[in-house]
């Protein structure tokens, strides 16, 4: 049973680009939630994803944007880069649209931007 | 805006002696997960409180969630080297548009000696 996969891994950018992140939820599981880390800190909640639409969203400005596939995969993009959105990258997958669930998390993408 | 602290930030223990860390909401939260990080790694979900009062135990960790389902603790019992890591806080918000967000704490990084 494949559990939440993220690629890539690791990625560099420089101030004023653009990235996508990419997710594929573990088998079963429809909904996806996106997460920032900052080193040292509590994953901060970017949005979450259900039924490919965007259900819910944190305080995160509108360069943060994202897509949920029918295959419930999902993407998230930053558009103009900043220095402060380095960080750990997040999905978190889960059986259902309500907080009553668990969340399982991927691996991460660790994004430094120069 | 909703916040979930946690402390302490740290601790040091030796191995054999007991650890705490204790999660206090701004807002009366419905649910609060748990969940542990290890150097590296990503978020492990490790259990959810639902009710009021509630307390929950898997072998010698004890969850317990506040009368009022504003804060909550996590207490190891003997703590052990594999017990080092982050542990989070999750709490799940009130309310009709509660879709899943979660508000982590900083969390409380658990080093023991061995």
């Amino acid at each position: 049973d494949a559990g939440v996969t993220q690629s890539p891994t690791h990625l560099i950018k420089t101030r004023g680009q653009q990235v996508t992140l990419r997710c594929s939820p573990k088998s079963g599981h429809d909904t996806v939630s996106w997460y920032q880390q900052a080193l040292g800190q509590g994953p901060q909640f970017i949005f979450q994803y259900y039924e490919e639409e965007e259900r819910q969203r944190g305080n995160f400005p509108d360069r943060f944007s994202g897509h949920q596939f029918p295959n419930y995969s999902s993407e998230l993009n930053v558009n103009a880069l900043l220095l402060g959105d380095s960080a750990l990258y997040l999905c978190a997958s889960s059986g259902g649209p309500r907080g009553a669930y668990e969340q399982y998390f991927g691996p991460g993408t660790r994004l430094t931007v120069t | 805006g909703q916040q979930v602290m946690q402390i302490p930030q740290y601790q040091h223990v030796q191995e054999g002696e007991d650890f705490t860390t204790y999660c206090n909401s701004s807002t009366t939260l419905s649910n609060i997960q748990w969940y542990k990080q290890r150097p590296g790694g990503h978020p492990v979900f490790l259990i959810q409180l639902v009710k009021s009062g509630e307390v929950k135990k898997q072998k010698r960790l004890t969850f317990q969630f506040g009368e009022a389902k504003k804060n909550s603790s996590l207490h190891i019992t003997a703590t052990q080297t594999t017990d080092v890591g982050t542990y989070f806080c999750a709490g799940g918000l009130i309310g009709s548009s509660n879709t899943g967000k979660l508000i982590f704490g900083q969390g409380t990084t658990l080093q023991v000696k061995p």
